[in-house]
């Protein structure tokens, strides 16, 4: 299948700091990406979907104030925690979809995690 | 939110034994994924069903789909200890994928 990148693995930061998390897709086209975020011995849930050029949409609950997603590129999306908090730490997980007509359309995949701890 | 419960939350069993695994969904889904977790890792990637298929089998794994309860089931069978996993399902539909709350296995050598 085709691969899906974050960058970084993990992450360790102040309280009140912010923090970028990429996601790349390094062999197709995402037109679209999902922001995923999973904390211990939960599922994952998800916090947002973006289409490329377009402003993400958010699920109720997430503060789209505080988790900034830009998708500005068909193969990066970021997402930043922004003023994070020690309830902010989490494994988040973008996924990215294409849903033109290309090799992998409309499937789905994953990318292999960014661990947030904020102290 | 998630996208149903999955049952049971955990599953403990000798390595040979069959384990299953269920997964209940709430809204209409294109196809129905599984996938497995290792403590603090990514998601691997096990099984697709799509929305008019009933079952499927992939080595180990038979995946049934049961669109008019809502529900999947997972079975793996002969385990082994290398099995030792979170297992989740994903339901997709045109817009997005969600998953289940996921069953952590046990399997003892």
């Amino acid at each position: 299948g085709a691969v899906v990148s974050q960058h970084p693995s993990w992450v360790i930061c102040k309280s009140g700091t912010s923090v970028k998390i990429e996601c790349r897709s390094l062999d197709f086209q995402a037109t679209t990406m999902f922001w995923y975020r999973q904390f211990p011995k939960q599922s994952l849930m998800l916090m947002a979907t973006s289409n490329e050029g377009s402003k993400a949409t958010y699920e109720q609950g997430v503060e789209k104030d505080k988790f900034l997603i830009n998708h500005a590129s068909l193969t990066l999306s970021t997402l930043t925690v922004t003023s994070a908090h020690p309830e902010d730490s989490s494994f988040y997980i973008c996924s990215a979809r294409d849903r033109t007509s290309g090799r992998y359309y409309n499937e789905q995949f994953f990318g292999p995690g960014t661990r947030l701890t904020v102290l | 939110s998630q996208q149903g419960e999955e049952d049971p939350q955990a599953l403990s069993i000798q390595e040979g034994e069959n384990a299953t695994m269920n997964c209940s969904y709430k809204t209409s889904i294109n196809n129905l994924q599984w996938y497995r977790q290792n403590s603090g890792r990514g998601l691997v990637h096990l099984i697709l069903i799509r929305s008019n298929e009933r079952e499927k089998h992939s080595g180990r794994l038979r995946v049934t789909l049961d669109t008019s309860k809502k529900s999947s089931s997972l079975l793996i069978t002969a385990s082994r200890a290398a099995d030792t996993a979170s297992y989740f399902c994903a339901g997709t539909n045109n817009n997005d994928m969600r998953f289940g709350a996921g069953t952590r296995l046990t399997v003892k050598p």
